[in-house]
């Protein structure tokens, strides 16, 4: 089936440092991806987001950027700081307005140390 | 602008017993989608409710069931409980506008079954 996968489990980074949080996709007609921090306890937060009509999206510290060619979406965090520790999820937006649903990868945990 | 809310925070049931949660999106928010998340699978999609209706539907037994009320406002039930349906639940809100839309989780309510 389709689904949409992370490349590492764990990233371990110091304080400072950029991160670079790494997904494959499998569904080539996903017009829309969204990633998401969950810390414990809480539910997942929306971080960024990007269409398809799109390579590469900034916000606040974070950038994502898509690969449509190779099906590979990636979110850089710059300047690393410890609350950015959390787990990270990209999603795929699948559905139209008979219905709609976010397919989520397995997560990536990024630990910062100070 | 209020967020996602649910409750209860926390629930702890026995195998055979049945469960219902609840959920209120942001207000102005139409859409209500809930997800199970767990160690092994990840977060996975369950159902999706507008204007009282379920518009789409994940891939999980007929034992999960939910609704939606005029308020918007969702409800899950888990009926006939196994140890497996230990999970956190997620309520995630969109408005729904008629475009692609980003979906914004409550805190869950995690749910034990002993």
């Amino acid at each position: 089936g389709e689904s949409v996968g992370l490349h590492l489990p764990t990233l371990s980074v110091q304080e400072g440092d950029n991160s670079i949080i790494n997904c494959a996709y499998s569904n080539s007609a996903s017009d829309y991806f969204i990633w998401y921090k969950q810390e414990s306890g809480k539910g997942p937060q929306f971080i960024i987001d990007i269409r398809s009509n799109m390579d590469k999206r900034q916000g606040q510290r974070v950038t994502v950027l898509l690969n449509k060619t190779v099906k590979h979406l990636s979110l850089q965090i710059a300047a690393t700081q410890p609350g950015d520790s959390a787990v990270y999820f990209c999603a795929e937006y699948v559905g139209d307005e008979a219905g709609t649903a976010l397919i989520f990868g397995k997560g990536t945990t990024l630990s910062v140390s100070s | 602008k209020a967020g996602v809310t649910q409750t209860p925070r926390y629930l702890i049931k026995t195998r055979g017993q049945q469960v219902t949660l609840s959920c209120s999106p942001i207000s102005g928010h139409r859409s209500v989608s809930w997800y199970q998340q767990t160690p092994g699978q990840g977060l996975q999609f369950l159902f999706e409710y507008f204007s009282e209706t379920q518009r789409n539907k994940g891939n999980f037994p007929g034992r999960f069931s939910g609704r939606q009320f005029s308020n918007s406002r969702s409800e899950m039930n888990v009926s006939t409980l196994e140890l497996g349906d230990s999970a956190l639940y997620l309520c995630a809100s969109s408005l729904s506008s008629g475009g692609v839309e980003t979906q914004y989780f409550g805190p869950g309510t995690r749910l034990l079954v002993l």
